[in-house]
């Protein structure tokens, strides 16, 4: 199972939107609606932002939205905000033989 | 309030062994699958294994089979990752995490596991 295929690197103004992509195949991302999103910040643990696709946990600002279409999931954070800047993961389950697999991260940067 | 800990982690030479803890609290641990998840230092998240409630199903990442072992104790709520024939890529963070339905919600702030001579 390789890692789902993420920019490295996304970046924008205080304001701004940014959607940070995730690619996998018919057998991930394609196969199934449980694609979730993480942010860390450094040193720190994971946070779930996203999970179902398109679902927020409480607590996690209307901002942050996801969606799929085909083999590939997107995160977009609207209205970026300074402590939006870190680490983003997107993770999908892949079936029974090996759960889950990770995507390969993206570094937000607000400018 | 939702705790996951995790403890045991340190410098082991390759081909040694390091067993891993994670004390939960703040939830009923027997009612939730849990996972392992690494992260090399530098890198990105990988899943590394999972347990379901009773300990009945467990799944691996193809790069830990045949080495590591995850277990669970539901009296002590507690998880367990017991990790043999330790290599250099094995060098993580190593956080366990609650699983939900196809996510994992909660995440301990990890342990560092370093293989090296």
């Amino acid at each position: 199972q390789s890692a789902l295929t993420q920019p490295r690197s996304v970046s924008g103004s205080p304001g701004q939107s940014v959607t940070i992509s995730c690619t996998g195949t018919s057998s991930d991302v394609g196969g199934y609606n449980y694609v979730s999103w993480y942010q860390q910040h450094p040193g720190k643990a994971p946070k779930l932002m996203i999970y179902d696709v398109s679902k927020r946990p409480s607590g996690v600002p209307d901002r942050f939205s996801g969606s799929k279409s085909g083999n590939t999931a997107s995160l977009t954070i609207s209205g970026l905000q300074a402590e939006d800047e870190a680490d983003y993961y997107c993770c999908s389950y892949a079936g029974s033989y090996t759960p889950y697999v990770f995507g390969t991260g993206t570094k937000v940067t607000v400018l | 309030e939702v705790q996951l800990v995790e403890s045991g982690g340190g410098l082991v030479q390759p081909g040694g062994s390091l067993r891993l803890s994670c004390a939960a609290s703040g939830f009923t641990f027997s009612s939730y699958w849990m996972s392992w998840v690494r992260q090399a230092p530098g890198k990105g998240l990988e899943w590394v294994a999972n347990i379901k409630q009773d300990g009945s199903e467990k799944y691996y990442v193809d790069s830990v089979k045949g080495r590591f072992t995850i277990s669970r104790d539901n009296a002590k709520n507690s998880l367990y990752l017991q990790m043999n024939s330790l290599r250099a890529e094995d060098t993580a963070v190593y956080y366990c995490a609650r699983e939900r339905d196809g996510y994992k919600d909660y995440w301990g702030q990890g342990t560092l596991v370093t293989v090296s001579s």
